[in-house]
């Protein structure tokens, strides 16, 4: 089973700066992998899937890149609303697996 | 537009089973896959299970073989988890998902699942 390693467990970061969240994994996923975001209470959102293509709807703010075993969210500028759980996931081979996810916190 | 309905939050006593459904609309119901997805209060996101809504045939999380059963009523655009033998560690928030090649981009709004004597 591939293991999802993601860093930090914690972000602190102020409203309008950059915020950079890391995802590795133990064994390559080409481009198989995927970044969810989770608010309180509320179902996990799909933000971003093929390691850089943003699902409809989701800011230009949120970049996704890297491949093989280590990649990268990338939130350009925070707003209030990007204040959450973030969790990496790799869909490229059984059973799908999830990182312990990253909460951005504000500072 | 897409929905996924979950039934409602149960409490259970331990081992005792519990069966969640998740009934989809808006969208041809044998077009997708669906998986479960469960959450314990405070932690992370585990993978529990797949069912091919087509066939009906399913792949299990290691951890919960033996314990998890999927299935799946077309006529009734509804899939169901069931977990037996319940304990107090498999209380959770848990969550269907539709998937495209393992994408899961539509959730359900969780079903919160009380485990305790």
């Amino acid at each position: 089973e591939i293991v999802m390693t993601q860093s930090p467990a914690t972000l602190s970061v102020s409203p309008g700066e950059r915020a950079t969240l890391s995802c590795r994994a133990s064994q390559s996923l080409s481009n198989s992998l995927a970044w969810y975001q989770q608010r309180p209470g509320q179902a996990p959102r799909l933000l971003i899937y093929g390691a850089s293509t943003r699902t409809t709807g989701i800011p230009a703010r949120f970049s996704g890149s890297g491949s093989g075993t280590e990649f990268t969210l990338t939130i350009s500028s925070l707003q209030s609303e990007d204040f959450a759980i973030y969790y990496c996931h790799q869909y490229k081979d059984w059973p799908p697996v999830f990182g312990q996810g990253t909460k951005l916190e504000i500072k | 537009q897409v929905q996924l309905v979950q039934s409602g939050a149960e409490v259970k006593k331990p081992g005792a089973s519990v069966t969640v459904s998740c009934k989809a609309s808006g969208y041809s119901f044998t077009s997708y896959n669906m998986h479960w997805v469960r959450q314990a209060p405070g932690q992370g996101l585990e993978w529990m299970g797949w069912i091919n809504t087509v066939s009906g045939d399913t792949k299990y999380s290691q951890k919960f073989q033996g314990r998890v059963t999927v299935t799946r009523d077309k006529s009734a655009r509804t899939v169901y988890m069931e977990l037996s033998s319940l304990r107090s560690e498999d209380t959770a928030v848990y969550y269907c998902a539709r998937a495209a090649a393992s994408l899961l981009a539509y959730w359900g709004q969780g079903t919160l699942v009380t485990v305790s004597s």
